[in-house]
């Protein structure tokens, strides 16, 4: 079953512009990780963040960790057409509802 | 490295067949592997997990006698759709993961359209 809930569930910038997606969830994890899923295609992976971590950068991606809130962030900088996608979180082997990112030329 | 793959990447079937996923590890040993479907414009959602070897563990709500799960080697484990209908019409996806690591590694997907 799904553990995590995405928000917002859709979300339409301007090229250049920062995305930020929230994941929020309900019980105890080991890890969350942060994936993309081109319209109708195969996930790539984009960023683990443990437990005992707060926060990880990767390029353009920043994300967060609150265990206290059950809560994950993930913020795209600079954004480019190209980041136009579906993006969840995963707490262990579940997955959040998903938030779909448009970004606009 | 870490790559995943899946046959057939698309099928077509009629109501009443049996359907065969295939999902390789090609270049790692998957010691557990993970079976979701996902529904158009909806989020992946865990069907059963499998480790080499050993009996899959189904998701409350999984038929497993619908769903079957094989995972007979370290590097391939199947998912046969029994009796197919159309609501079992969806996009199957397979990850693998090995014991040193927390990351799942996704296949590209199969696509399953039952008529």
């Amino acid at each position: 079953s799904q553990q995590g809930e995405e928000d917002p569930q859709a979300l339409s910038i301007q090229e250049g512009e920062n995305a930020t997606m929230n994941c929020s969830y309900k019980t105890s994890i080991n890890n969350l990780q942060w994936y993309r899923q081109n319209s109708g295609r195969g996930l790539v992976h984009l960023i683990l963040i443990r437990s005992n971590e707060r926060e990880k950068h990767s390029g353009r991606l920043r994300v967060t960790l609150d265990t206290s809130k059950k809560s994950s962030s993930l913020l795209i900088t600079a954004s480019r057409a190209a980041d136009t996608a579906s993006y969840f979180c995963a707490m262990d082997y579940y997955f959040g509802t998903g938030t779909s990112l448009t970004v606009i030329p | 490295g870490a790559v995943v793959s899946q046959h057939p990447s698309r099928v077509i079937c009629k109501s009443g067949t049996s359907v065969k996923i295939e999902c390789r590890s090609l270049d790692f040993q998957a010691t557990t592997m993970f079976w979701y479907r996902q529904f158009p414009k909806q989020s992946l959602m865990l069907m059963a997990t499998s480790n080499e070897g050993s009996k899959a563990t189904y998701e409350q709500g999984v038929e497993k006698d619908k769903f079957l799960i094989n995972h007979a080697s370290l590097t391939l484990s199947t998912l046969t759709v029994t009796s197919a209908h159309p609501e079992d019409s969806s996009f199957y996806i397979c990850s693998a993961r090995t014991y040193s690591t927390d990351t799942q590694y996704f296949g590209p997907g199969t696509r399953l359209t039952v008529l």
